[in-house]
């Protein structure tokens, strides 16, 4: 499995864009790179995912470097509800397992 | 509700006894996943199934641990003789692979706690 690099936390205003920087440079060319996250007291959900292109939907944008060794989740407008951990996961195969690094939790203030 | 359920969604256990937690899956979904987590961390992978068959199986497991899904539906996960470090939440997640994508939905997880 590629190995992943998340900052541990991160703050942001509410309704402002926040950033979340991944990098994961032992990436394989075929493995797809998901976002995932966990709000308190809940299990991980789904949030996005991409290979080479970058994608929006309605919960965040993925933008993904032209190497591939690194990739950017766009939250467009914070709000308190987007207070949790989010994960980045390569996956090499649809169904395989995910592996879970230690996510970064994003902290939005008010 | 037709997301993943899970029960019961808190455990509280002594240090020797036994316990089973439950996992029913979306139901067209025919990869199911167990999952473990303790505080701070990222989930970490256990075992996952494929239909009734179980294909990988974590380090992690060890003996105390088994798991089934003997209908292919929903899956049960036994821990026997608990510990203390057994203490964690334990997350059952499905899937229906299509494409080269699998979005996997996770339950809410059942709390144990071995005192």
């Amino acid at each position: 499995d590629a190995k992943t690099t998340q900052p541990n936390s991160m703050e942001s205003n509410e309704e402002e864009p926040v950033h979340l920087p991944c990098n994961h440079s032992t990436i394989s060319g075929t493995d797809y790179i998901h976002w995932y996250r966990q709000l308190p007291s809940q299990g991980p959900e789904y949030v996005i995912h991409g290979l080479t292109s970058n994608v929006n939907n309605r919960m965040a944008s993925l933008a993904i470097a032209e190497d591939r060794k690194s990739s950017t989740l766009i939250l467009h407008r914070a709000t308190l509800r987007d207070a949790a951990v989010y994960y980045c996961i390569p996956q090499y195969s649809a169904g395989n397992k995910l592996t879970f690094g230690g996510g970064t939790r994003v902290l939005v203030k008010p | 509700d037709t997301g993943v359920s899970q029960d019961p969604r808190h455990k509280i256990t002594k240090r020797g006894q036994n316990v089973t937690f439950r996992c029913d899956p979306i139901s067209e979904h025919n990869r199911l996943y167990w999952y473990r987590q303790t505080l701070g961390q990222g989930p970490e992978f256990l075992t996952y199934f494929q239909n009734e068959a179980q294909l990988e199986k974590s380090r992690l497991l060890s003996d105390r641990f088994s798991a089934e899904r003997p209908k292919g539906s929903f899956s049960t996960l036994e821990i026997q003789r608990t510990e203390q470090g057994d203490s964690a939440m334990y997350l059952c997640a499905s899937s229906f692979p299509w494409g080269k994508v699998t979005e996997a939905f996770f339950g809410q997880g059942t709390r144990l706690t071995v005192v």
